[in-house]
């Protein structure tokens, strides 16, 4: 089965540094979004990596390893506004092209 | 133009409706895709149209059929649902599978509500 693992809540300060980790087990690779969702909207595409490092954009980095199934999401300067879901996808490629599968996400509550 | 738009918004049926959610998009994207999201759930993959063709149904019940008209076009017909099928509907189109070029771009969702 495809696993992929994050926190669930999350609190922050505003102004404040956050990292958001997920992990995955899946049956192939294709790639790792990260979306960032609020309450009762649609996601919004955050970031891609499909090679291991860092992907900066921003106030938001992404950080990719693929030998340790492991990515996360970095927000810096945090506002109010971040407050929101952030969903951790794996794209699995292969035969299941256009299969994205999503981690629970994360609820990250920015506080003044 | 860089939306997936979603029709409509909201939507309260019974049991014994039929209704159908349209989704479109204008960005000559080759994929599109229906997701389910609960509330607090992460979105589930339903059905996958690759170039106008179904490619993937992930065993989703035959009250729920989606329809591609057009590229630019995907329907999900509904019928006879039960109160547990409420749920944001969501729709997506990509330019292809994989890469960064072919993030997904999600429509806001129909909020369904099956009395």
């Amino acid at each position: 089965g495809q696993n992929i693992d994050q926190p669930t809540e999350m609190t922050a300060t505003e102004g404040a540094i956050v990292q958001i980790n997920c992990t995955y087990q899946t049956s192939g690779f294709n790639g790792l979004f990260w979306y960032q969702q609020h309450a009762g909207e649609a996601p919004t595409f955050l970031s891609y990596n499909v090679l291991d490092g860092l992907e900066e954009k921003g106030r938001f980095s992404s950080f990719l390893s693929r030998s340790k199934g492991y990515s996360y999401l970095l927000l810096k300067e945090l506002q109010m506004k971040d407050s929101a879901s952030y969903l951790c996808a794996v794209s699995l490629g292969g035969g299941s092209q256009g299969n994205l599968i999503f981690g629970k996400g994360t609820k990250l509550s920015v506080k003044p | 133009d860089t939306e997936v738009t979603q029709t409509p918004k909201h939507l309260v049926m019974g049991m014994t409706n039929k209704k159908s959610l349209k989704c479109e998009q204008h960005m000559g994207h080759r994929a599109m895709y229906w997701y389910k999201q609960k509330a607090k759930k992460p979105p589930e993959l339903m059905f996958v149209y690759s170039y106008e063709k179904l490619s993937i149904n992930e065993s989703v019940p035959s009250r729920f059929s989606p329809e591609c008209p057009n590229s630019s076009l995907l329907n999900l017909h509904l019928h006879a649902l039960q109160p547990e099928d409420s749920a944001l509907y969501l729709c997506a189109s990509s330019q292809g599978f994989g890469g960064p070029n072919y993030g997904y771009t999600f429509g806001s969702g129909t909020r369904l509500t099956v009395v």
